[in-house]
């Protein structure tokens, strides 16, 4: 299967626009339907954010919706998360997925001043 | 949106012990149910799939069951290496999970 990896600034200003791209290797973004971004607060559980079909559809959770974009780049095999207004409740470490077998190793966004 | 339920969030148990968590859906989602284990510091690790099946290279110690809104994940014979929190996910309509339970040492 293939491999994920999470890249992004690590430190976001509060009300900033937080941005992380998911590299995908070892296959083509096209070699499955839906990528997805999940979130884990410190401590607590996973959230899911949303999904981007290979066809650049999304779906996306109700309570970030309005701040959600998921979008996928087929020239350069990776799909990217961008939430804006960011306040420290957004603090997490944020997870990219294709399925449930198939997970990037995470990176930690911290939303601080 | 489908809803998961997990109970309880935290459980004691001792080695050897027999262990089993619950999950429940809002609403039927056939068997499109995982499992995962995670530890601190790591990335959510797949045990269970399609509600029952063991994921490669996972324990037979670990075993699912159930279909439409109610999921069970037992433990045969807790293991050191087993104390960890742990979540169920439904992923028949985008994806949800549970709350996780937090399987400590008695």
């Amino acid at each position: 299967q293939v491999q994920l990896q999470e890249s992004g600034p690590g430190l976001v200003k509060p009300s900033g626009t937080l941005s992380l791209t998911c590299a995908v290797s070892g296959g083509s973004i096209t070699g499955s339907d839906w990528w997805s971004w999940v979130r884990q607060p410190p401590g607590k559980g996973l959230e899911w954010i949303g999904e981007v079909h290979r066809s650049g559809s999304t779906n996306y959770n109700p309570s970030l919706k309005s701040r959600v974009t998921i979008y996928v780049d087929k020239s350069n095999n990776q799909f990217s998360l961008k939430l804006t207004s960011v306040t420290a409740a957004d603090t997490a470490v944020y997870y990219c997925a294709n399925t449930p077998h198939n997970w990037g190793q995470g990176t930690l966004v911290t939303a601080s001043s | 949106d489908i809803q998961m339920t997990q109970s309880p969030s935290t459980l004691s148990a001792s080695v050897g012990d027999r262990v089993t968590i619950t999950c429940r859906a809002s609403q039927s989602i056939n068997s499109w149910l995982a499992w995962y284990q995670q530890k601190p510091g790591k990335a959510p690790k797949l045990l269970i799939y399609k509600a029952s099946s063991l994921e490669s290279g996972v324990p037979s110690r670990f075993s699912g069951s159930g279909s439409g809104t109610e999921f069970t994940l037992t433990i045969s014979s807790l293991q050191p290496d087993d104390f960890a929190t742990y979540y169920c996910q439904q992923y028949n309509n985008y994806w949800t999970f549970g709350q996780g339970t937090k399987v400590e040492i008695k």
